[in-house]
Protein backbone atom coordinates (compact mmCIF):
# COMPACT_ATOMS: atom_id res chain seq x y z
CA UNK A 1 0.00 0.00 0.00
CA UNK A 2 0.88 3.55 0.25
CA UNK A 3 2.62 3.84 -3.48
CA UNK A 4 2.79 7.46 -5.37
CA UNK A 5 3.34 7.63 -8.81
CA UNK A 6 5.08 10.11 -11.13
CA UNK A 7 5.39 10.65 -14.89
CA UNK A 8 7.25 11.34 -16.58
CA UNK A 9 10.60 9.76 -14.40
CA UNK A 10 12.66 11.73 -16.89
CA UNK A 11 12.32 15.18 -19.05
CA UNK A 12 14.76 16.68 -21.54
CA UNK A 13 12.94 20.14 -23.03
CA UNK A 14 14.27 23.23 -24.84
CA UNK A 15 15.06 26.71 -22.70
CA UNK A 16 11.82 28.77 -23.10
CA UNK A 17 9.26 25.77 -22.88
CA UNK A 18 6.95 24.45 -20.65
CA UNK A 19 7.10 21.04 -18.79
CA UNK A 20 4.16 19.44 -16.65
CA UNK A 21 4.55 16.97 -13.85
CA UNK A 22 2.07 14.63 -12.44
CA UNK A 23 1.91 13.24 -9.23
CA UNK A 24 -0.74 10.36 -8.15
CA UNK A 25 -1.32 8.61 -5.21
CA UNK A 26 -2.58 5.07 -6.35
CA UNK A 27 -4.15 3.12 -3.30
CA UNK A 28 -4.80 6.02 -1.09
CA UNK A 29 -6.56 9.80 -0.90
CA UNK A 30 -4.32 12.51 -0.50
CA UNK A 31 -5.10 15.49 1.17
CA UNK A 32 -2.36 17.22 0.68
CA UNK A 33 0.87 16.18 -1.41
CA UNK A 34 4.26 18.14 -1.14
CA UNK A 35 6.21 19.29 -3.99
CA UNK A 36 10.59 18.80 -3.29
CA UNK A 37 13.56 19.56 -5.36
CA UNK A 38 17.02 18.12 -4.96
CA UNK A 39 19.98 19.02 -6.80
CA UNK A 40 23.03 16.67 -6.73
CA UNK A 41 24.66 15.66 -3.41
CA UNK A 42 22.12 18.29 -2.21
CA UNK A 43 19.42 17.63 0.47
CA UNK A 44 15.63 17.83 -0.34
CA UNK A 45 14.50 21.41 -0.86
CA UNK A 46 10.95 21.68 -0.27
CA UNK A 47 9.20 23.97 -3.09
CA UNK A 48 5.49 23.55 -2.03
CA UNK A 49 2.66 22.33 -0.11
CA UNK A 50 -0.41 21.91 -1.86
CA UNK A 51 -4.08 21.00 -0.65
CA UNK A 52 -6.71 19.28 -2.59
CA UNK A 53 -8.93 22.20 -3.89
CA UNK A 54 -6.99 25.36 -2.50
CA UNK A 55 -4.07 27.30 -3.47
CA UNK A 56 -0.63 26.06 -2.69
CA UNK A 57 1.56 27.52 -0.38
CA UNK A 58 4.98 27.90 -1.43
CA UNK A 59 8.31 28.11 0.43
CA UNK A 60 10.09 31.33 0.97
CA UNK A 61 12.46 32.13 -2.71
CA UNK A 62 10.36 29.79 -4.88
CA UNK A 63 8.43 31.75 -7.44
CA UNK A 64 4.55 30.55 -7.63
CA UNK A 65 4.29 31.91 -11.25
CA UNK A 66 6.83 30.20 -12.65
CA UNK A 67 6.26 26.41 -10.42
CA UNK A 68 2.65 26.08 -11.10
CA UNK A 69 1.05 23.58 -8.65
CA UNK A 70 -2.76 22.13 -9.12
CA UNK A 71 -4.12 19.42 -6.48
CA UNK A 72 -7.42 19.65 -8.48
CA UNK A 73 -8.41 15.75 -6.74
CA UNK A 74 -7.42 14.09 -3.85
CA UNK A 75 -5.37 11.80 -5.97
CA UNK A 76 -3.77 14.07 -8.00
CA UNK A 77 -1.69 16.93 -8.01
CA UNK A 78 0.47 18.72 -10.83
CA UNK A 79 3.52 20.99 -11.04
CA UNK A 80 4.44 22.88 -13.84
CA UNK A 81 7.37 24.11 -14.68
CA UNK A 82 6.82 27.51 -17.12
CA UNK A 83 9.68 29.00 -19.10
CA UNK A 84 12.36 26.21 -18.17
CA UNK A 85 16.02 27.70 -18.15
CA UNK A 86 18.88 25.56 -17.60
CA UNK A 87 19.11 26.35 -13.86
CA UNK A 88 16.18 24.76 -13.31
CA UNK A 89 17.49 21.38 -14.10
CA UNK A 90 17.04 18.87 -11.41
CA UNK A 91 15.31 16.00 -9.68
CA UNK A 92 11.52 16.62 -8.51
CA UNK A 93 9.91 14.32 -6.31
CA UNK A 94 6.26 14.76 -5.21
CA UNK A 95 5.25 13.26 -1.66
CA UNK A 96 1.51 12.80 -0.36
CA UNK A 97 0.32 12.42 2.93
CA UNK A 98 -2.85 10.25 3.53
CA UNK A 99 -5.64 11.78 5.29
CA UNK A 100 -5.57 8.95 7.96
CA UNK A 101 -1.61 9.69 9.11
CA UNK A 102 1.29 12.46 9.15
CA UNK A 103 3.56 10.05 7.09
CA UNK A 104 4.75 11.02 3.53
CA UNK A 105 5.16 8.65 0.73
CA UNK A 106 7.26 9.57 -1.76
CA UNK A 107 7.17 9.32 -5.61
CA UNK A 108 9.87 8.07 -7.92
CA UNK A 109 10.73 11.44 -8.54
CA UNK A 110 11.06 13.48 -12.14
CA UNK A 111 14.56 14.36 -13.39
CA UNK A 112 14.34 17.07 -15.27
CA UNK A 113 17.31 18.23 -18.04
CA UNK A 114 16.48 21.85 -20.06
CA UNK A 115 18.87 22.62 -22.78
CA UNK B 1 11.86 26.72 10.77
CA UNK B 2 13.36 24.45 13.27
CA UNK B 3 16.12 22.29 12.54
CA UNK B 4 17.07 18.81 12.56
CA UNK B 5 20.80 17.56 12.63
CA UNK B 6 22.50 14.40 11.27
CA UNK B 7 26.37 13.73 11.10
CA UNK B 8 27.02 13.50 7.32
CA UNK B 9 29.62 10.32 7.36
CA UNK B 10 30.26 8.51 5.20
CA UNK B 11 29.89 6.18 8.48
CA UNK B 12 31.67 2.87 7.03
CA UNK B 13 30.49 -0.53 8.65
CA UNK B 14 31.96 -4.27 8.04
CA UNK B 15 29.09 -6.34 6.33
CA UNK B 16 27.35 -8.27 9.40
CA UNK B 17 27.91 -5.42 11.43
CA UNK B 18 25.25 -2.91 13.53
CA UNK B 19 25.54 0.27 11.94
CA UNK B 20 24.27 3.16 13.94
CA UNK B 21 22.67 6.69 12.74
CA UNK B 22 21.86 9.76 15.14
CA UNK B 23 19.77 12.58 14.52
CA UNK B 24 18.76 15.27 16.84
CA UNK B 25 16.27 17.81 16.68
CA UNK B 26 15.47 21.60 18.23
CA UNK B 27 11.69 21.57 18.50
CA UNK B 28 10.13 19.94 21.78
CA UNK B 29 6.63 19.61 20.62
CA UNK B 30 7.44 17.27 17.81
CA UNK B 31 5.65 14.09 18.27
CA UNK B 32 6.35 12.46 14.62
CA UNK B 33 9.88 10.99 13.33
CA UNK B 34 10.96 9.14 10.38
CA UNK B 35 13.66 7.73 8.84
CA UNK B 36 13.64 7.49 5.15
CA UNK B 37 16.49 5.56 2.49
CA UNK B 38 17.54 7.44 -0.07
CA UNK B 39 19.78 5.22 -2.54
CA UNK B 40 21.73 7.39 -5.13
CA UNK B 41 19.59 8.94 -8.31
CA UNK B 42 16.32 8.16 -6.34
CA UNK B 43 13.91 9.18 -4.27
CA UNK B 44 13.55 8.92 -0.43
CA UNK B 45 11.60 5.46 0.68
CA UNK B 46 10.12 5.33 4.23
CA UNK B 47 11.63 2.74 5.98
CA UNK B 48 10.61 3.65 10.02
CA UNK B 49 8.24 6.18 11.82
CA UNK B 50 8.09 6.48 15.41
CA UNK B 51 5.93 8.21 18.09
CA UNK B 52 6.89 7.27 21.69
CA UNK B 53 9.83 6.95 23.24
CA UNK B 54 11.73 3.96 23.36
CA UNK B 55 12.70 1.28 20.54
CA UNK B 56 10.76 -0.02 17.41
CA UNK B 57 11.63 -2.79 15.59
CA UNK B 58 10.75 -3.72 12.29
CA UNK B 59 13.04 -6.67 10.75
CA UNK B 60 16.86 -5.73 10.81
CA UNK B 61 15.89 -2.05 11.44
CA UNK B 62 15.27 -0.62 15.11
CA UNK B 63 14.24 2.91 16.05
CA UNK B 64 14.86 4.58 18.75
CA UNK B 65 13.53 8.17 20.31
CA UNK B 66 14.11 9.98 23.37
CA UNK B 67 12.44 12.79 23.34
CA UNK B 68 13.54 14.21 26.76
CA UNK B 69 17.21 14.27 25.13
CA UNK B 70 15.37 15.15 21.65
CA UNK B 71 17.08 12.42 19.76
CA UNK B 72 16.58 9.77 17.75
CA UNK B 73 18.32 6.94 16.00
CA UNK B 74 18.27 4.47 13.45
CA UNK B 75 20.05 0.93 14.14
CA UNK B 76 20.35 -1.66 11.35
CA UNK B 77 21.57 -4.92 12.23
CA UNK B 78 23.38 -7.46 9.88
CA UNK B 79 24.50 -4.55 7.68
CA UNK B 80 24.43 -6.00 4.12
CA UNK B 81 26.31 -3.78 0.89
CA UNK B 82 22.60 -3.15 -0.21
CA UNK B 83 22.02 -0.79 2.60
CA UNK B 84 24.60 1.75 1.70
CA UNK B 85 22.74 4.60 1.13
CA UNK B 86 21.88 8.21 2.56
CA UNK B 87 19.77 8.02 5.79
CA UNK B 88 17.26 10.94 6.01
CA UNK B 89 15.89 11.84 9.41
CA UNK B 90 13.07 13.60 9.34
CA UNK B 91 10.41 15.49 12.03
CA UNK B 92 6.92 16.98 11.46
CA UNK B 93 6.58 20.10 12.83
CA UNK B 94 3.14 20.93 13.47
CA UNK B 95 3.73 24.44 13.99
CA UNK B 96 5.22 24.95 10.90
CA UNK B 97 2.30 23.85 8.82
CA UNK B 98 2.68 19.92 9.28
CA UNK B 99 5.61 19.23 7.08
CA UNK B 100 8.85 17.24 7.61
CA UNK B 101 11.59 18.90 8.29
CA UNK B 102 14.57 16.95 6.77
CA UNK B 103 18.34 16.33 8.02
CA UNK B 104 20.79 16.75 5.74
CA UNK B 105 21.69 12.94 5.67
CA UNK B 106 23.70 10.09 6.76
CA UNK B 107 25.47 8.60 3.67
CA UNK B 108 26.05 4.65 4.70
CA UNK B 109 28.99 2.37 3.47
CA UNK B 110 28.73 -1.07 3.95
CA UNK B 111 31.73 -3.21 2.73
CA UNK B 112 31.73 -6.81 2.24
Amino acid sequence: GAVVSQHPSWVICKSGTSVKIECRSLDFQATTMFWYRQFPKQSLMLMATSNEGSKATYEQGVEKDKFLINHASLTLSTLTVTSAHPEDSSFYICSARPSYADTQYFGPGTRLTVL
Amino acid sequence: QKEVEQNSGPLSVPEGAIASLNCTYSDRVSQSFFWYRQYSGKSPELIMSIYSNGDKEDGRFTAQLNKASQYVSLLIRDSQPSDSATYLCAVNEVEYGNKLVFGAGTILRVKS
